[in-house]
């Protein structure tokens, strides 16, 4: 079983949908949280930063923690086609290491 | 905007050949850089962890003579393919903290695409 489990998709919605985006982990250590965003052929970039349980809101997007159930989740409202990327969720223990997701592909239809 | 430069952002070599990455960090110091290879539709995989001022620290299977890295200032590193073959094809991505604590998030670079004939 890996560490952090990220279902590839690809997931396709149409524009205007709430998008979520889900891991679940095994290590009960990790404590702070991440979401990148990944354009083809571009390095991820850093959308959303959390530590511990609870939900964290930036514009359209919404970072939820629960670390009982070792699981979070990336909401995106009002999706938009420019919102079409691979989404990689990505934790720490506070160690210098990040175990990532595989990765969710995300398609918005106009 | 970026925090990380990677440059260039595509080459392709002849088999053989060596070259050279370079990783960035923009108006900060990074006494520590990651090196990431990406295959096509994978997560990323670790490297190694680039030391500034001492020697990298490679994970397992991952060849040190092959993947040569060079942490020579606090916001530069290097990752040179030495005798690349078609199997080093793949895409190189280079990462940074802008804070050291090992619980801040990685800054990426935009990544390098590394293409051998």
């Amino acid at each position: 079983q890996k560490e952090v489990e990220q279902d590839p998709g690809p997931l396709s919605v149409p524009e205007g949908a709430i998008v979520s985006l889900n891991c679940t982990y095994s290590n009960s250590a990790f404590q702070y949280f991440m979401w990148y965003r990944q354009y083809s052929r571009k390095g991820p970039e850093l959308l959303m930063y959390t530590y511990s349980s609870g939900n964290k809101e930036d514009g359209r997007f919404t970072a939820q923690v629960d670390k009982s159930s070792k699981y979070i989740s990336l909401f995106i409202r009002d999706s938009q086609p420019s919102d079409s990327a691979t989404y990689l969720c990505a934790m720490t223990d506070a160690g210098n290491m990040l175990t990532f997701g595989g990765g969710t592909r995300l398609m918005v239809k106009p | 905007g970026a925090v990380v430069s990677q440059h260039p952002s595509r080459v392709i070599c002849k088999s053989g050949t060596s070259v050279k990455i370079e990783c960035r960090s923009l108006d900060f110091q990074a006494t520590t850089m990651f090196w990431y290879r990406q295959f096509p539709k994978k997560s990323l995989m670790l490297m190694a962890t680039s030391n500034e001022g001492s020697k990298a620290t490679y994970e397992q299977g991952v060849e040190k003579d092959k993947f040569l890295i060079n942490h020579a200032s606090l916001t530069l590193s290097t990752l040179t393919v030495t005798s690349a073959h078609p199997e080093d094809s793949s895409f190189y991505i280079c990462s940074a903290r802008v804070s050291g604590a090992g619980n801040s998030p990685l800054h990426f670079g935009n990544g390098t695409r590394l293409t051998v004939t």
